[in-house]
């Protein structure tokens, strides 16, 4: 089974930092990585699709990156609507989540 | 629009066999490229993935519990099905139903979410 490990767990930012957070596969995986963002209450939203291609509504300030077992995302200046939780997905397996919280 | 809403017992005793639906619209299961799929998330924990059903009929089930889970689909009613067998209190969690787009280039994913039914399991 692939394992998808995310880090860090968790992340203290302020409002207009730039958060970069991993996903790490066990094996070299296609272009098949999506990210979520999930507050709490609420169902996960999809933000990034295919590693980089950004879902339709979602700010532009989210991004993803990254290939082979390695990809991240990076949010280039943080809202405080952003603060959540965050997962990594890979066709059948959830990363562990990194949640944001405010410094 | 898409919509997806949960629907099942709240409560289940170990051991029981837990049904849940989940009945959508905005969409068919007939259609290519379409899938439901079914994530789990106990409390304050992350999200596990459990099943998945394309429109196609093929099913994927996550390798540690494919052997208490069932999904099936009812193209006619807009309904697909889960069934987990055997439950135990650490399955007390809340279950998500979702919308699943499949793409060549990308593979799926979920694009709309259920609200979320939450399942305990107690005696």
């Amino acid at each position: 089974d692939i394992q998808m490990t995310q880090s860090p767990s968790s992340l203290s930012a302020s409002v207009g930092d730039r958060v970069t957070i991993t996903c790490r596969a066990s094996q070299t995986i296609s272009t098949y990585l999506n990210w979520y963002q999930q507050k709490p209450g609420q169902p996960p939203n999809l933000l990034i699709y295919g590693v980089s291609s950004l879902r339709s509504g979602v700010p532009s300030r989210f991004s993803g990156s990254g290939s082979g077992t390695e990809f991240t995302l990076t949010i280039s200046s943080l809202q405080p609507e952003d603060f959540a939780t965050y997962y990594c997905q890979q066709r059948y397996f959830f990363g562990g989540g990194t949640k944001v919280e405010i410094k | 629009q898409i919509t997806l809403k949960e629907s099942g017992p709240t409560l289940v005793k170990p051991t029981q066999t837990l049904t849940l639906t989940c009945t959508f619209s905005g969409f068919s299961l007939s259609t290519i490229g379409g899938g439901v799929g079914w994530i789990r998330q106990p409390p304050g924990k992350a999200l596990e993935w459990l099943a998945l059903i394309y429109w196609s009929d093929d099913k994927r089930y996550n390798p540690s519990l494919r052997s208490r889970l069932t999904i099936t689909k009812d193209t006619s009613k807009n309904q697909v099905v889960l069934t987990m067998t055997n439950m135990d209190p650490v399955d007390t969690a809340t279950y998500f139903c979702a919308h699943a787009y499949y793409r060549d280039s990308s593979g799926y994913f979920f694009d709309y979410w259920g609200q979320g039914a939450l399942v305990t399991v107690s005696s």
